[in-house]
């Protein structure tokens, strides 16, 4: 079946730093790949949609110079948290799905990334 | 916000079946039913999707109303490692692939031995 990973896991940082989250697809080939975000106790929210060779489209609310969503190829998307700071500590999940015009293709996840900034 | 709306936590028994009911009485005609869990710390994984008919594949079956306002998830037999947070969202399907997933709070599942 469609696989996605997801890259680190969980990563602990000090605050101001940088922290860049991989996605990949490691079995199809993904036009599309969503970033959600989820807090603690809370459900996901989708924070934006990354389209291969042209720029991400952010839900509102969501700083895109914040989060810079790069989706180079058709199998990785990154999520870079810029200048992090203890409110951005969150759970970090991608999904992909297959191209347009592949019957009945459901968003495939990764296993999410845990994000804490100290 | 969610156009679904699912209880907030349901208890079953380990090895009876598990029916999750959704109600999604604003649904239009080219919205699919679509059906998600997450258990704890994890992505959500994939169970099944629909138009209009029943489906069935070897997670669970769907069953949906025929006016599609609502429809119910079944797991035949639970088993503990079905505990998680089931999520019913409802999403266009374009042209084959998924548009964009709107996550509600979704229904605790707790499976008891």
């Amino acid at each position: 079946g469609a696989v996605v990973s997801q890259h680190p896991s969980w990563v602990i940082c000090k605050s101001g730093t940088s922290v860049k989250i991989e996605c990949r697809s490691l079995d199809f080939q993904a036009t599309t790949m969503f970033w959600y975000r989820q807090f603690p106790k809370q459900s996901l929210m989708l924070m934006a949609t990354s389209n291969e060779g042209s720029k991400a489209t952010y839900e509102q609310g969501v700083e895109k110079d914040k989060f810079l969503i790069n989706h180079a190829s058709l199998t990785l998307s990154t999520l870079t948290v810029t200048s992090a700071h203890p409110e951005d500590s969150s759970f970090y999940i991608c999904s992909a799905s297959r191209p347009i015009g592949v019957r009945n293709q459901p968003q495939h996840f990764g296993d999410g990334t845990r994000l804490s900034i100290l | 916000d969610a156009k679904t709306t699912q209880p907030t936590s349901m208890d079953c028994a380990e090895g009876r079946a598990a029916n999750l009911p959704c109600n999604h009485s604003t649904i239009s005609g080219n919205e699919y039913v679509y059906w998600y869990r997450q258990i704890h710390s994890q992505g959500p994984q994939y169970i099944i999707h629909g138009l209009k008919n029943n489906e069935t594949n070897e997670m669970a079956s769907l069953i949906i109303t025929e006016d599609r306002k609502s429809s119910t998830l079944i797991l035949p037999h639970a088993t503990l490692r079905d505990t998680a947070v089931y999520y019913c969202i409802v999403s266009l399907n374009y042209g084959g692939s998924q548009g964009n997933l709107i996550f509600g709070k979704g229904t605790k599942l707790s499976v008891k031995p």
